[in-house]
């Protein structure tokens, strides 16, 4: 079956400008989680998304927020953008079983750079 | 709150090595935890997970990882490795529901002498 697809997977912004980033999860997983990879920050958790519904939420300023379909495709939206937002930003799938979890499946991110 | 440590930046080992990525975590409760591995410029690939059970796991392309609590470790290992096994490797731990929001270790990129 198809992975987690991240579209665009290249982008180039201007500093103010804001952007969104799409992210289509694996099949049947309803839960969307975003992070954030830069160098000096590593591998930062932005937030999830389940059933529509916001359940956790990393430290970033509100500039960063999200959505969530009914088809559990996710959006990502960074409004007023800095050059410190330029990184690689990945999205995960996960199933959000109840009694078990699962692991979550990566894409291959998207690459904003703020110029 | 949950933390990760990945003492070792980067590693260098000859192909045919063995390998030992060191992983401490820092986390409350029964901890789920992870073994990512990366390209460049790629996604997350998953080697392996612990969620309970035997502490010994196995993963994907001959990876293994030992949970050991009373050490708060999650150290990774391979008995022998390849030129393909350059990569950076990310260790992770989750919260009690799973998968969903990760905590990663600063992550060891791994480079292979031929």
């Amino acid at each position: 079956k198809a992975g987690v697809t991240q579209t665009p997977r290249y982008l180039i912004k201007t500093r103010g400008q804001q952007v969104t980033l799409s992210c289509s999860p694996i099949s049947g997983h309803r839960s969307v989680s975003w992070y954030q990879q830069t160098p000096g920050q590593g591998l930062q958790f932005l937030f999830e998304y389940f059933s529509e519904t916001q359940r956790n939420k990393g430290n970033f300023p509100g500039r960063f927020s999200g959505r969530q379909f009914s088809n559990s495709r996710s959006e990502m939206n960074v409004s007023t953008l800095e050059l410190g937002d330029s990184a690689l930003y990945l999205c995960a799938s996960s199933l959000r079983s109840g009694a078990r979890n699962t692991e979550a499946f990566f894409g291959q991110g998207t690459r904003l750079t703020v110029v | 709150a949950q933390s990760v440590t990945q003492p070792d930046i980067h590693i260098t080992v000859s192909e045919g090595a063995s390998l030992e990525l060191r992983c401490n975590y820092s986390y409350g409760a029964t901890p789920y935890l992870f073994w990512y591995v990366q390209s460049p410029g790629q996604g997350l690939q998953l080697l392996l997970k612990y969620f309970s059970g035997d502490t010994l796991v196995q993963g994907i392309k001959g990876f293994e990882a030992e949970f050991k609590r009373s050490q708060s470790s999650f150290n990774l290992r391979k008995p022998s490795v390849h030129w393909s096994d350059a990569a950076e490797y990310f260790c992770a731990v989750g919260a009690s529901q799973g998968a969903q929001k990760l905590v990663f270790g600063q992550g060891t990129r791994l480079t292979i002498n031929p």
